[in-house]
């Protein structure tokens, strides 16, 4: 079945450090991608999505590219802040109404 | 337009008890999809309603159970509470076609649910 893998945490960074959290999935068709953003005591907010190969999603900042060649979509962000530190998890859809998650990874961010 | 409100925001039950958890999408979106967190098995897929039907359904038993309702808002049930029910009950809607694809899923803060 289709599964999302991301990598482990919790990632620690310094304040204006470049953020990468990896992200590979395994779908058997072709999904929709997604990054959302959970805060303490939060529920997910939408922070990208990308819906075909080399597309670019984008928002405050981060950004990831869907590669279906290596079948991943890593998040990106040049110059973390504090305000960033939340749970970060990645996800697909087959466009059904049904997402899969992969199992989050925690970003602190220190000033 | 208003996000997508869950109420309560918090419960406390009992084993063996049944509680039944509320979600309003955002206006004009007719599907809604249903998830539980918790620490040790992370986010699973519930259900999904569109126009009061269940379309999608995941891996758990027969205890939970949805409903939607003629103005998209929907409803989940989980009878004979366990222990390990405990955790975070998030509601999602999204606009959806007649064709079955789902666009994208906007959450609501969820429902605390904690069971003694």
């Amino acid at each position: 079945g289709d599964s999302v893998t991301q990598m482990e945490g919790p990632v620690t960074l310094s304040e204006e450090a470049f953020l990468t959290i990896n992200c590979t999935y395994t779908a058997t068709g072709y999904p929709s991608l997604f990054w959302y953003v959970q805060y303490p005591g939060e529920g997910l907010q939408l922070l990208l999505k990308a819906t075909k190969a080399d597309d670019k999603g984008s928002n405050k900042g981060f950004e990831a590219t869907y590669r279906k060649e290596t079948t991943s979509f890593h998040l990106e962000k040049g110059s973390v802040q504090v305000s960033d530190s939340a749970v970060y998890f990645c996800a697909l859809s087959e466009n059904t109404g049904k997402l899969i998650f992969g199992q989050g990874t925690t970003l602190q961010v220190k000033p | 337009k208003a996000g997508v409100t869950q109420t309560p925001r918090y419960l406390i039950k009992t084993r063996g008890q049944q509680v039944t958890l509320s979600c309003s999408p955002i206006s004009g979106h007719r599907s809604v999809s249903w998830y539980q967190q918790t620490p040790g098995q992370g986010l699973q897929f519930l259900f999904e309603y569109f126009s009061e039907t269940q379309r999608n359904k995941g891996n758990f038993p027969g205890r939970f159970s949805g409903r939607q309702f003629s103005n998209s808002r929907s409803e989940m049930n989980v009878s004979t509470l366990e222990l390990g029910d405990s955790a975070l009950y998030l509601c999602a809607s999204s606009s959806s076609g007649t064709s079955g694809r789902t666009d994208t899923q906007y959450f609501g803060p969820g429902t605390r649910l904690t069971v003694l």
